[in-house]
């Protein structure tokens, strides 16, 4: 059975760092893509950007480039979403999810259950 | 980019009623696209992909149609289960979604 398990909700302040992260089971986590979704606090989804976890190659949303970090270490099956620097902006709720079909048609399969994330001082 | 446009951005429905949402894009950029229901407090679960395609699992009632730049989720006959947030998405643009409420 294929799983995505996300780390649990995180509240923390401005300024501070921080690293999720989305644990694969079920499947050969080095042969799909995994992307991460947000959805911010009454908002619809926005996609964030993908890792290829075989060689790390990633693909990032211009809106997200240079505000996140997107990893994958293949030998625990788990996949992170990064920040250096938060901020208030950065509330939101924050999904992995694995990609099937090629560029021109792919979708997500299967998702996480989602971190939240609050930032606040 | 690709900027998905859905409609309406909610509708209010009844059980039993045939509801079609619309998703439009800003370019014909693929023929295939993917629908997707959220729930409050669940992660999405894709429905159709490639346009057509019904994911496993997901009850015949829902299907999806469209060409271009035009695409539309219907269901057939809406369930007490089916009240959620509808979301289009292709490439790397999710759009902003139809919430379907209960008249």
């Amino acid at each position: 059975e294929v799983q995505l398990v996300q780390s649990g909700a995180e509240v923390k302040k401005p300024g501070e760092s921080l690293k999720i992260s989305c644990k694969a089971s079920g499947y050969s986590f080095t042969t799909y893509w995994i992307g991460w979704v947000r959805q911010m606090p009454g908002k619809g989804l926005e996609w964030m950007g993908i890792i290829y976890p075989s060689d790390s190659d990633t693909e990032y949303s211009p809106s997200f480039q240079g505000q996140v970090t997107i990893s994958a270490d293949k030998s625990i099956s788990t996949a992170y979403l990064q920040w250096s620097s938060l901020k208030a902006s950065d509330t939101a709720m924050y999904y992995c999810a694995r990609r099937r079909g090629p560029t021109a048609a792919y979708y997500f399969d299967f998702w996480g259950q989602g971190t939240l994330i609050t930032v606040s001082s | 980019d690709i900027q998905m446009t859905q409609s309406p951005s909610s509708l209010s429905a009844s059980v039993g009623d045939r509801v079609t949402l619309t998703c439009r894009a800003s370019q014909s950029f693929s023929r295939y696209l993917t629908w997707y229901q959220h729930k409050p407090g669940e992660a999405p679960k894709l429905l159709i992909y490639s346009t057509s395609s019904l994911q496993s699992g997901v009850p015949s009632r829902f299907s999806g149609s469209g060409s271009g730049t035009d695409f539309t989720l219907t269901i057939s006959s809406l369930q007490p289960e089916d009240f959620a947030t509808y979301y289009c998405q292709q490439s790397y643009s999710f759009g902003g979604g139809t919430t379907v409420e209960l008249k």
